[in-house]
């Protein structure tokens, strides 16, 4: 099983919809996880922390079940700048204050008018 | 800095010569992370710096790459001999432990 796995779409949904993606992480050591945001040709930009149950953030709520082992992205209300492709990262702790910092490839969303 | 400063933005350099990509991470940030990236694809894990902890260098793809970090700062990735297939965007992400990542713009690299 790879260490983040996510579908990587693309997701195509109407303006003002509801979407929600699934990120899965293999390493039940990790205790916090990002969601990051890539647009096309730029860097990853980070949208939000989940580093208990789950983070509100207007539009975006990301939560976390640690029995399954996974964290989820909803963003609701679509806009046409959410087009974007969304990573997550469930960074593990490797001894010595060092973290493993892995990344799943991202999945593509476009907000069709 | 106020951000993580990646230098050149753009790289065009002939099959054979020898690259140098530099990282400049946000001040205080004590870890430090390359990743490569091809075009359509995901984020390859390359090197990580931790503090003065000896570096992970399991994701280097070949010894024709290596990676150093002065004074616990600015980070310099080196490959040598270059090959077509090493053309990509190569980015750093600096951390302050606890906190997220950081990335700086990338820098574009073209081997011809």
């Amino acid at each position: 099983r790879k260490e983040v796995e996510q579908d990587p779409g693309p997701f195509n949904v109407p303006e003002g919809a509801t979407v929600a993606f699934n990120c899965t992480y293999s390493n039940s050591a990790s205790q916090s996880f990002f969601w990051y945001r890539q647009d096309c040709r730029k860097e990853p930009k980070l949208l939000m922390s989940v580093y208990s149950s789950g983070n509100e953030d207007g539009r975006f709520t990301a939560q976390l079940n640690r029995a399954s082992q996974y964290i989820s992205l909803l963003i609701r209300d679509s806009k046409l700048s959410d087009s974007a492709t969304y990573l997550c990262v469930a960074p593990a702790y490797s001894g010595a204050g060092s973290y493993q910092l892995t990344f799943g490839k991202g999945t593509k969303l476009s907000v069709i008018p | 800095g106020a951000g993580v400063s990646q230098s050149p933005s753009n790289k065009v350099t002939e099959k054979g010569k020898d690259v140098e990509l530099r990282c400049d991470p946000i001040s205080g940030h004590t870890a430090l992370y390359w990743y490569r990236q091809s075009l359509g694809q995901g984020l390859e894990f390359l090197i990580y710096f931790q503090g003065n902890s000896a570096p992970d260098k399991s994701g280097l793809p070949s010894d024709r790459f290596s990676a150093e970090r002065t004074g616990g700062s600015v980070s310099t990735l080196t490959i040598q001999r270059t090959q077509q297939e090493d053309s990509a965007v190569y980015l750093c992400a600096s951390n302050l432990q606890g906190r997220g990542y950081t990335f700086g713009s990338g820098t574009r690299l073209t081997v011809v």
